[in-house]
């Protein structure tokens, strides 16, 4: 099967600036997690959308950070705006309903500068 | 406040010897843990799993083990392999229907020829 899609895989941006990032998940796959890791850290949940319902955005930034999944598949992370300490890999994930198992894309990183 | 702890960032072993990664938690509602492996510039992919109710899963040259007393579990490798090499991530759910992983900030393994 066809792995977690993400796009782009790389993204330079200037503090202030807006930047937005996008994932396809596996096919048929209900849940997409949108996990942030800065250097040195493990990844960090924002976000987690079942179907194109959120379920937890308890440590989403919101008044900077936008998610949306629209029609329950695609998703795309928005930063609006960009602050320095937001330099990290944006990881997308998706996993079958009540399954841990995720599957991880590759990510997108975000150097603010 | 750290939830899932992996005290040492880094460990090197010789080609053919045990590898064996700690992972220490704090929270005891966790009820399920997981490996990840992550290469540089990929996504996290997952390795191995073990619920509360066992203290031992097994896959192949990969056993985890789970001390809840100690709120401990451990990662063994036998024999590593050169190929071993990587970020290695634990991380925790707690129960809830959400799925949500915490993560400890890895363990980077170096595995010698």
């Amino acid at each position: 099967e066809a792995g977690v899609a993400q796009s782009p895989r790389y993204k330079i941006i200037e503090k202030r600036q807006s930047v937005a990032f996008w994932c396809n998940p596996i096919s048929g796959h209900a849940t997409l997690y949108w996990y942030q890791q800065i250097l040195g850290q493990g990844p960090k949940l924002l976000i987690q959308f079942q179907n194109n319902g959120v379920v937890d955005d308890s440590q989403l930034p919101k008044d900077r950070f936008s998610a949306e999944r629209l029609k329950g598949v695609d998703s795309t992370l928005k930063i609006q705006p960009a602050k320095l300490e937001d330099s990290a890999v944006y990881l997308c994930a998706s996993s079958p309903d009540s399954n841990y198992g995720y599957t991880f894309g590759s990510g997108t990183r975000l150097t603010v500068v | 406040d750290q939830q899932v702890k992996q005290n040492s960032p880094s460990l090197s072993v010789q080609e053919g010897r045990i590898s064996i990664l700690n992972c220490d938690y704090t929270n005891s509602m966790f009820d399920y843990f997981l490996w990840y492996k992550k290469y540089p510039a990929e996504g996290p992919t997952f390795l191995i799993s073990i619920s509360s109710i066992k203290d031992k899963n097994e896959d192949g040259r990969f056993t985890v083990f789970l001390n809840k007393s100690a709120k401990h579990l451990s990662l063994h490798i036998v024999p590593s392999q050169p190929g071993d090499s990587a970020v290695y991530f634990c991380a925790a759910s707690a129960p809830g229907g959400s799925e949500k992983l915490v993560f400890g900030k890895g363990t980077k393994l170096t595995v010698n020829p």
